[in-house]
């Protein structure tokens, strides 16, 4: 199975700030790589797909990156609505895996 | 709008079986595979199981295959994961989870999810 890492596992952040997340996948995924974004108490949402490609709707504040092992998932000018847990998945090979989370949170 | 409503979850105890439900709208369903994922209380994601439009190909979690089945009925718009030999370990948020596009493994519409406890 491929293992995805993401680092780190939480972070504080401001409004207005910058934020990047990492993602590490044990093998080679392509391009393979999805990101998610989840609310407490919702069910996630798909933010970006193949690393980069905003899924309708999403802001453009939010930007991906990467291939290979390494992803970024980067937002830009954080919003009060961007504090939850993001999810990076692999969809290259079952069993899909994803990583453990990131969980944004209010300085 | 795409729609995707779970159904059927509840408490079993260990070694029961439970039998899991969505029905989805909004979109044409025979066109896309259909997955269950799920979240333990207070952690991650885990995929569990997919199935293909047309059930040609079904996949599962190492942890499931053999005590979990999944199936679809496309007149009925419905997905079903049946559950047996249920352990502690299954107790989860189970989301019905649309599959962006065939075996894409994108995971673009999710359903609000139905929550397992497997406890005596």
């Amino acid at each position: 199975d491929i293992q995805m890492t993401q680092s780190p596992s939480s972070l504080s952040a401001s409004v207005g700030d910058r934020v990047t997340i990492t993602c590490r996948a044990s093998q080679s995924i392509s391009a393979y790589l999805n990101w998610y974004q989840q609310k407490p108490g919702k069910a996630p949402d798909l933010l970006i797909y193949v690393v980069s490609s905003l899924q309708t709707g999403v802001p453009s504040r939010f930007s991906g990156s990467g291939s290979g092992t390494d992803f970024t998932l980067t937002i830009s000018n954080l919003q009060p609505e961007d504090f939850a847990t993001y999810y990076c998945q692999q969809s290259y090979s079952t069993p899909w895996t994803f990583g453990q989370g990131t969980k944004v949170e209010i300085k | 709008e795409v729609q995707l409503v779970e159904s059927g979850g509840g408490l079993v105890k260990p070694g029961g079986s439970l039998r899991i439900a969505c029905a989805a709208s909004g979109f044409t369903f025979s066109s896309h595979s259909m997955n269950w994922v799920r979240q333990a209380p207070g952690k991650g994601l885990e995929w569990v199981s997919y199935i293909s439009s047309s059930s040609d190909f079904i996949y599962y979690t190492d942890s499931v295959r053999g005590r979990f089945t999944i199936s679809r009925d496309n007149a009925k718009n419905s997905v079903i994961l049946q559950m047996s030999s249920l352990r502690a370990e299954d107790t989860a948020v189970y989301y019905c989870v649309r599959d962006t596009a065939g075996g894409s493994g994108q995971f673009d519409y999710w359903g609000q999810g139905t929550r397992v406890t497997v406890s005596s």
